[in-house]
């Protein structure tokens, strides 16, 4: 069964303490991997895509990469701004279409 | 400024009255989507459109229904609620293609079902 799962389910940190959060998936036929930033009251924003494992990208604080097995959003030096929940959804091959699964997300909290 | 509008953000009904929360892109995207979230289950597609008039049913279809007259709308309609469709409901569109378009996401409806 395709599955995606995230961890830890929820994180603090103080700030400009540098951790990783994990996205890992066991899926047939992987096309890409997202990583979503969602705040408060608030829809997913969209962050980075990933297509192939060696692949990074990075974003101000956040550099996602990607292996065959998982994906890792590290945060380098927080700030309480960063504090939101971090989706990831792996598009995935299915039948003729593509398919969308999301993980349940990671709840960050950073701490003035 | 691109967006993705939903309408109402939060509504209280009751059992059985229909209701109709709105979708408007202002992309020009062809593809749009719905989805509910509910704790510990996440994000999960109801339905979606790949164009006008092309609408398919997402993992959870049962208790809801969709039309795509215009590439900008895409309404989700309750013809019977019942509480289990209490949910936050988000509304999404991207461009067509593959499908690794990144989806850009409405603020959210909270529907609470009496």
């Amino acid at each position: 069964e395709d599955q995606v799962t995230q961890s830890p389910e929820a994180l603090r940190l103080q700030e400009g303490e540098s951790s990783s959060l994990n996205c890992s998936y066991t899926v047939s036929g992987l096309r890409g991997l997202f990583w979503y930033r969602q705040d408060p009251g608030k829809g997913p924003e969209f962050l980075f895509t990933l297509y192939s494992a060696g692949e990074e990208k990075e974003k101000e604080r956040l550099k996602a990469t990607l292996t065959k097995k998982e994906s890792f959003l590290h945060i380098t030096a927080p700030k309480p701004e960063d504090s939101a929940t971090y989706l990831c959804a792996v598009l995935l091959r299915a039948g003729n279409n593509r398919k969308l699964i999301w993980g349940l997300g990671t709840s960050l909290a950073v701490n003035p | 400024e691109a967006q993705v509008t939903q309408n109402p953000r939060y509504l209280i009904t009751v059992t059985g009255k229909k209701l109709t929360v709105t979708c408007s892109q202002n992309m020009n995207h062809e593809y749009m989507s719905w989805y509910r979230q509910d704790p510990g289950l996440g994000l999960r597609q109801i339905y979606y459109s790949m164009n006008v008039e092309v609408t398919d049913k997402g993992d959870v279809p049962e208790g809801y229904k969709v039309s795509r007259k215009e590439k900008r709308n895409f309404p989700l309609i309750l013809e019977s609620p019942s509480p289990n469709q209490t949910s936050l409901y988000f509304c999404a569109s991207r461009y067509s293609g593959g499908g690794n378009q990144p989806q850009h996401f409405g603020d959210g409806t909270r529907l609470s079902i009496l």
